[in-house]
This record gives C-alpha cells, structure tokens and sequence, in this order.
C-alpha cells in the first residue's frame, strides 16, 4: 500500500527567505516521488522527481528535495522565495510496475512582500 | 516535456445537459491516461483509468453512467459528464502516461485542467 502525507496544510515566509514544504510517504515499493506546483486555476506543473538515482534532486525555479529512505521523507526547499512562487504545491507516490499515482492533500504556499 | 492538452479550458452549462472534455497528447502517443476531478482548496482525486481501446476502470465511488469515459486512440481521450448537476461543477484535470524506460517507470503528464460550473 501506499500513502503520502503533507505535514502542512499552509506555509507562509516572507520574501527572500528560505522555504520548506515537508512530505512524508509510505510504500512497500520503492517508489518514485514527485512534488507538482499548481497556481489558482491552472493545471499541474511538475517541478522535480526522484526515481531512484541521486537522493538530492534539483528541480526548476531553484526548487529541490531531498528523499530521506531512513526518515521516509521527501521535503521541498528553496533557499529564497519569490512573490511568484505563491501556489498549491502537491507532494505525489507512485510505485513501481504501473501502481496509482497517489496525491498529497496538498500545502499552500504564501509569500508575503 | 510531453505536452497534454484539455479542451474546453472552461465550459457554463445549465443542468441537466451533458459535457465532453477532451484530452489530447501532443507529441506522444499515450497507451493510458487518467481524469481526476479537484474541488476547491483539495487535491486531486482519481476518477478513472482509461486504456486505449477497452473500457475504462472507474474508483470506488464513481458513477461510470455518469462520467462517460472513452479513450478512442492513442492521442485522445473524453470525459463526457452526461444529465450536469451543480454538485458537479469542478476542475477536471486530465493525464497521459507514457511507458519506458528503466526499471518499469512510467512518465505521467497533467494537461492544464477543465473548469465546469453547472448552473
């Protein structure tokens, strides 16, 4: 079985400082992990993925995650927000051999000026 | 990346009429893809599953008279939400999956999502 928690329903900081969305997972596989950027009324973006190469993974607009196997995590950071980066963001598992993409309850991101 | 594509962007309907979404992979062919349906301010949920050319696998909960699901070839696939309610107005997001490669992963990619307001 699977499952994916985001710890936070919200997460608020300030302009320029670092931010920090946490996931935690479960899964009797191991799995691909993912974290997916939607702003208000658009469609998902995908912003990295880990997929059992390197366990520090870079994604687009200076975004990364780190996937903990001891700590079954996979935490978002960015060293600074920007304005631009206030949005839902989607912590995703999906297990190996064709298994159900399993959505976090997501975490909303506010960046105050 | 691969694109996926959602058509309308957004649709006004009156109740009781019926809905097509569709859903198109630009430049991949797509032997799956999967509808999702988000409320405000909540994550997605898994409606279906559609394989090209057989009948789609609806998720617990899920009226499959209701939500018409038909993945005619390996670039489209339509949601046709038949006899709209208000309770169904929602976003309805599509996704494509493509096959290969190692160890059995697959890619998934989200098209920008359907806004349907019922009134």
């Amino acid at each position: 079985a699977q499952s994916v928690t985001q710890l936070d329903s919200h997460v608020s900081v300030s302009e320029g400082t670092p931010v920090l969305l946490r996931c935690n997972y479960s899964s009797s596989y191991s799995p691909s992990l993912f974290w997916y950027v939607q702003h208000p009324n658009k469609g998902l973006q995908l912003l990295l993925k880990y997929t059992s190469a390197a366990t520090l993974v870079k994604g687009i607009n200076g975004f990364e995650a780190e996937f903990k196997k001891s700590e079954t995590s996979f935490h978002l950071t960015k060293p600074s927000a920007h304005m631009s980066d206030a949005a839902e963001y989607f912590c995703v598992v999906r297990g190996t051999g064709g298994f159900k993409t399993i959505f976090g309850a997501g975490t909303r991101l506010f960046v105050k000026a | 990346g691969a694109v996926v594509s959602q058509h309308p962007s957004w649709v006004i309907c009156k109740s009781g009429t019926s809905v097509k979404i569709e859903c198109r992979s630009l430049d991949f062919q797509a032997t799956t893809m999967f509808w999702y349906r988000q409320f405000p301010k909540q994550s997605l949920m898994l409606m279906a599953t559609s394989n090209e050319g057989s009948k789609a696998t609806y998720e617990q909960g899920v009226e499959k008279d209701k939500f018409l699901i038909n993945h005619a070839s390996l670039t489209l696939s339509t949601l046709t939400v038949t006899s709209a309610h208000p309770e169904d107005s929602s976003f309805y997001i599509c996704s494509a999956r493509i096959s290969g490669g190692r160890e059995g992963r697959y890619e998934q990619f989200f098209g920008p999502g359907t806004r349907l307001t019922v009134l």
